[in-house]
């Protein structure tokens, strides 16, 4: 089975900077991505780890640790637009079935002035 | 980029009734498509993956009996819920799969629609 724990909730003020935490347990592993979501909306594609390390996209980046089975994002220079949820998803590639994604509960990103 | 579209946005219907909603990529093929379902303050629970030409592949617990897909074409992927009962009520969302991934930039390969909003009474 698949299993990803990230926060419920984060606050911020804007411009500060925020880490949003994910760890997962996973019977296949083939990369940990970030989604954003918008109340009513489809989820976001916001960056992609395969391999240990940082990637960096803009005001956002991305860490993973396989070792750890952990990884996060990091926001920074925080705008109000980036109130949403934000979540971790892994892919598991497993046979046929290219591509699947699991996701986490999701963690809920307010911003304040 | 690459997008993906449902319809309809918004659904609201008896229950007992039947409901179909459409997934299409619109400027590319999508070799997989996947659904999922959302609950109000949850996460995206993968369904089901649909594969063009082939019988969907259905996560454990989801009753394929109720939740009919078809994928008849490399852009287009139906799911039907069938006699829909207001516990189904959820927000379906469906994504797609370039089918060259050489196109795929940066790990995104997978794209979502907008979501379906399913309200049955």
């Amino acid at each position: 089975g698949q299993s990803l724990e990230q926060p419920s909730e984060v606050t911020a003020v804007e411009g500060a900077i925020v880490q949003i935490n994910c760890t997962y347990q996973t019977s296949g592993f083939y990369g940990l991505s970030w989604y954003q979501q918008h109340d009513g909306g489809a989820p976001t594609f916001l960056s992609y780890n395969a391999l240990d390390g940082l990637e960096e996209t803009g005001r956002f980046s991305s860490f993973l640790s396989r070792s750890d089975s952990y990884g996060y994002l990091l926001l920074q220079e925080l705008q109000m637009k980036d109130s949403a949820s934000y979540f971790c998803a892994v892919r598991d590639q497993r046979g046929s079935t290219l591509g699947r994604l699991y996701f986490g509960r999701g963690t809920q990103l307010t911003v304040w002035p | 980029g690459a997008v993906v579209s449902q319809h309809p946005s918004r659904v609201i219907c008896k229950s007992g009734t039947s409901v179909k909603i459409e997934c299409r990529s619109l400027d590319f093929q999508a070799t997989t498509m996947f659904w999922y379902r959302q609950f109000p303050k949850q996460s995206l629970m993968l369904m089901a993956t649909s594969n063009e030409g082939s019988k969907a592949t259905y996560e454990q617990g989801v009753e394929k009996d109720k939740f009919l897909i078809n994928h008849a074409s490399l852009t287009l992927s139906t799911l039907t819920v069938t006699s829909a009962h207001p516990e189904d009520s959820s927000f379906y969302i469906c994504s797609a799969i370039l089918r060259d991934r050489r196109l795929s930039a940066g790990g995104n390969e997978q794209f979502f629609g907008p979501g379906t909003r399913l309200t049955v009474l």
